[in-house]
């Protein structure tokens, strides 16, 4: 089982920028397709981003394509989330989350990191 | 995009008890669907994928069925450490959605 450990969320200015990473340890997501999921204070799970285990292929929710970029670097066994414009509605703690199918983007995550919270408030 | 109905959005219980939380997709998904647990600051827990198989280390009280658009995750025999927020998820193609979760708690 991979441990994922999140990093970069934090208080930020609406229209501002942050950049999120997910490090994974205990094994390698080299092979596997990465997700961001998120939950905002009160509500329930949201899927954000997923990208292909090679970063070839990604795909984004309605709410945050064109803002957001998901990327990994392999060789750090990292996945990154940029989100730029960022807007009060996307408050929420952010999790990134492991694709269970060995090189594809089935949408189907078995394991899932603790979560970094990112607030946008003026 | 597929919408996922969950119902109920609350439930209490006693340990023991037996619950069913259901999910309703908006056209057909197959089995793709997937249970996950939360509870409060803590990261979400895979249980359930492909509608009925259990991740492992998942007990055997918990189960999940379903076909099509209706789905349903039971737990019998309620323990304490079920009490948490359920979320159904379909993977029948992006955007992912989930649905709205099922808190359950103590009666």
């Amino acid at each position: 089982q991979v441990q994922l450990v999140e990093s970069g969320g934090g208080v930020v200015q609406p229209g501002r920028s942050l950049r999120l990473a997910c490090v994974a340890s205990g094994s390698t997501i080299r092979n596997f397709g990465m997700h961001w999921v998120r939950r905002g204070p009160g509500k329930g799970l949201e899927w954000v981003a997923v990208i292909s285990y090679d970063g070839k292929s990604a795909h984004y929710a309605d709410s945050v394509r064109g803002r957001f970029t998901i990327s990994r670097d392999n060789s750090k066994n990292t996945v990154y989330l940029n989100m730029n414009s960022l807007r009060p509605e996307d408050t929420a703690t952010y999790y990134c989350a492991k694709e269970s199918r060995y090189q594809l983007l089935y949408g189907d995550v078995d394991d899932w990191g603790q979560g970094t919270l990112v607030t946008v408030s003026s | 995009d597929i919408q996922m109905t969950q119902s109920p959005s609350s439930l209490s219980a006693s340990v023991g008890d037996r619950v069913t939380i259901t999910c309703r997709a908006s056209q057909d998904i197959s089995t793709h669907v997937a249970w996950f647990q939360q509870k409060p600051g803590k990261a979400p827990k895979s249980l359930i994928y492909a509608a009925s198989v259990l991740q492992s280390e998942v007990p055997s009280r918990i189960s999940g069925s379903g076909s099509k658009t209706e789905f349903t995750l039971t737990i019998n025999n309620v323990q304490p450490e079920d009490f948490a927020t359920y979320y159904c998820q379909h993977y029948n193609g992006y955007p992912i959605t989930f649905g709205q979760g099922t808190r359950l708690d103590l009666k």
